[in-house]
C-alpha cells in the first residue's frame, strides 16, 4: 500500500530533551515535507526537501532540523524542544509534478512539558 | 496578510444542499491549487486539484479557479453528513519551489440532517 509512515503517533517529552520523529514513504516521491498544525493557525510548513541532501526552509523552521540522506526517509529533529513546539505534526510527500499535491502521514501529536 | 485566506466557518449546510467554499491567495504567479478534506483528528486528504482557469468537476465536487481575481472555490453538491469536515485550500509554489506548499486555515463545514 502506498503510504507515508511517521512514528511515533504520540509523544510526551520534557523541555530540552532531544527527540526525532521519523518519516518514511514508499512511493519514490522526490518531495517530502514537515508541517505543524495548531488550532486557529492551520497547517504551517516547517521544512521541505526536493531530493536527497537538498532541503529548504518553510514558514516556521526555527527550532527544527531535518535531513534527507535517503530518498524515502525525512526525519524531523527537535534538538531542544520547548513547550511552544507542542503541536500536531504531519509528514508529507509528493512527486516532482506540477499538478500533484502532498500525501500526508497519519500525524504525530507531540506534547512538550 | 496571510498568503492563503479562507473563511473559518463553521459553514452550516442542510443535507442535500450545495456547500460553497472560498479561498483567496496573494502570490499572483501561483499555478497549482488544491482542496483537502480533514476530519477531526485525522490527516488531510486530497480531494481536488486545479491549475487552469474555469471549472473542474469530480463527482459531487467542483473546483473553480479565477487567476485574474486570485480566487479558488469548491462546491460540494448534494451535501451529506459524511461531508462534515474541515476543508483546506492549498497553493503550490512556482516551478523552482514546487516543494513549498501553503495552506489556508481551513473552513469547517457542518452538514445538518
Amino acid at each position: 500500500e502506498a503510504q507515508v509512515t511517521q512514528n511515533p503517533r504520540y509523544l510526551i517529552t520534557v523541555t530540552g530533551k532531544k527527540l526525532t520523529v521519523t518519516c518514511s514513504q514508499n512511493m519514490n516521491h522526490e518531495y517530502m515535507s514537515w508541517y505543524r498544525q495548531d488550532p486557529g493557525l492551520g497547517l504551517r510548513q516547517i521544512y521541505y526537501s526536493m531530493n536527497v541532501e537538498v532541503t529548504d526552509k518553510g514558514d516556521v523552521p526555527e527550532g527544527y532540523k531535518v535531513s534527507r540522506k535517503e530518498k524515502r526517509n525525512f526525519p524531523l529533529i527537535l534538538e531542544s524542544p520547548s513547550p511552544n513546539q507542542t503541536s500536531l505534526y504531519f509528514c508529507a510527500s509528493s512527486p516532482h509534478e506540477r499538478n500533484y499535491g502532498y500525501t500526508f502521514g497519519s500525524g504525530t501529536r507531540l506534547t512538550v512539558v | 496578510q496571510k498568503e492563503v485566506e479562507q473563511n473559518s466557518g463553521p459553514l452550516s449546510v442542510p443535507e442535500g444542499a450545495i456547500a460553497s467554499l472560498n479561498c483567496t491567495y496573494s502570490d499572483r504567479v501561483s499555478q497549482s491549487f488544491f482542496w483537502y478534506r480533514q476530519y477531526s483528528g485525522k490527516s488531510p486528504e486530497l480531494i481536488m486539484s486545479i491549475y487552469s482557469n474555469g471549472d473542474k468537476e469530480d463527482g459531487r465536487f467542483t473546483a473553480q479557479l479565477n487567476k485574474a481575481s486570485q480566487y479558488v472555490s469548491l462546491l460540494i453538491r448534494d451535501s451529506q453528513p459524511s461531508d462534515s469536515a474541515t476543508y483546506l485550500c492549498a497553493v503550490k509554489g512556482t516551478t523552482d519551489s514546487w516543494g513549498k506548499f501553503q495552506f489556508g486555515a481551513g473552513t469547517q463545514v457542518v452538514v445538518t440532517p
